[in-house]
């Protein structure tokens, strides 16, 4: 079976760091685009950025270009969304979500649900 | 960047109507390359629609997506208690992939 399972629900103070995880498995990892999603609370989906675990190629959404960094260690099947120092407006569900082809994003993550505040 | 935008922002209907969801490009989009998503409450999305008109796996005929260019449909042709939900149309040309704000399925 074909699943991304995220890590846990994280609560952070602002300017605190944090990496999230998202690890693939049932499928070839470095193969597919995996793209992350942010979801603010009673608010729909933003696009973030993708990465290609194959060769780490990543690309963001100008929105997001600086404020976060996509990488993944193809070893060990997983991508990551990291954040330098954390904002009260970084409080989210952020989802990963893996690209097939035409078939676009198939498979989803469960969500990590982060929240900021002192 | 391509700007999608749906409308209405909220459908009012009761069980067994028709819904039609519309979402429309800023610029041409590949019709390959468009799908749709339904969000419940506190649930994952799940992938309905991908380019623009093949339903993916274990979706139900009463969904049928539409069109071109930059104009897109989703279509629910009777609707289930279960339906009423969120709906998002997607872009997901080349690498840079873009979500509508979304459509609002409610009882009415």
């Amino acid at each position: 079976e074909v699943q991304l399972v995220q890590s846990g629900a994280e609560v952070k103070k602002p300017g605190e760091s944090l990496k999230i995880s998202c690890k693939g498995s049932g499928y070839s990892f470095t193969s597919f685009w995996i793209g992350w999603v942010r979801q603010m609370p009673g608010r729909g989906l933003e696009w973030m950025g993708i990465i290609y675990p194959g060769d780490s190629n990543v690309i963001y959404s100008p929105s997001f270009q600086g404020q976060v960094t996509i990488s993944a260690d193809k070893s060990i099947s997983t991508a990551y969304l990291q954040w330098s120092s954390l904002k009260a407006s970084d409080t989210a569900m952020y989802y990963c979500a893996k690209r097939t082809g035409v078939y676009g994003m198939d498979v989803w993550g469960q969500g990590t649900t982060v929240t900021v505040s002192s | 960047e391509i700007v999608l935008t749906q409308s209405p922002g909220t459908l009012s209907l009761s069980p067994g109507e028709r819904a039609t969801l519309s979402c429309r490009a800023s610029q041409s989009v590949s019709s390959s390359y468009l799908a749709w998503f339904q969000q419940k409450p506190g649930q994952t999305p799940r992938l309905l629609i991908y380019g623009t008109s093949s339903r993916a796996t274990g979706i139900p005929d009463r969904f049928s997506g539409s069109g071109s260019g930059t104009d897109f449909t989703l279509t629910i042709s009777r609707l289930e208690p279960e339906d009423f939900a969120v709906y998002y149309c997607q872009q997901y040309v080349g690498s840079s992939w873009t979500f509508g704000q979304g459509t609002k399925v409610e009882i009415k």
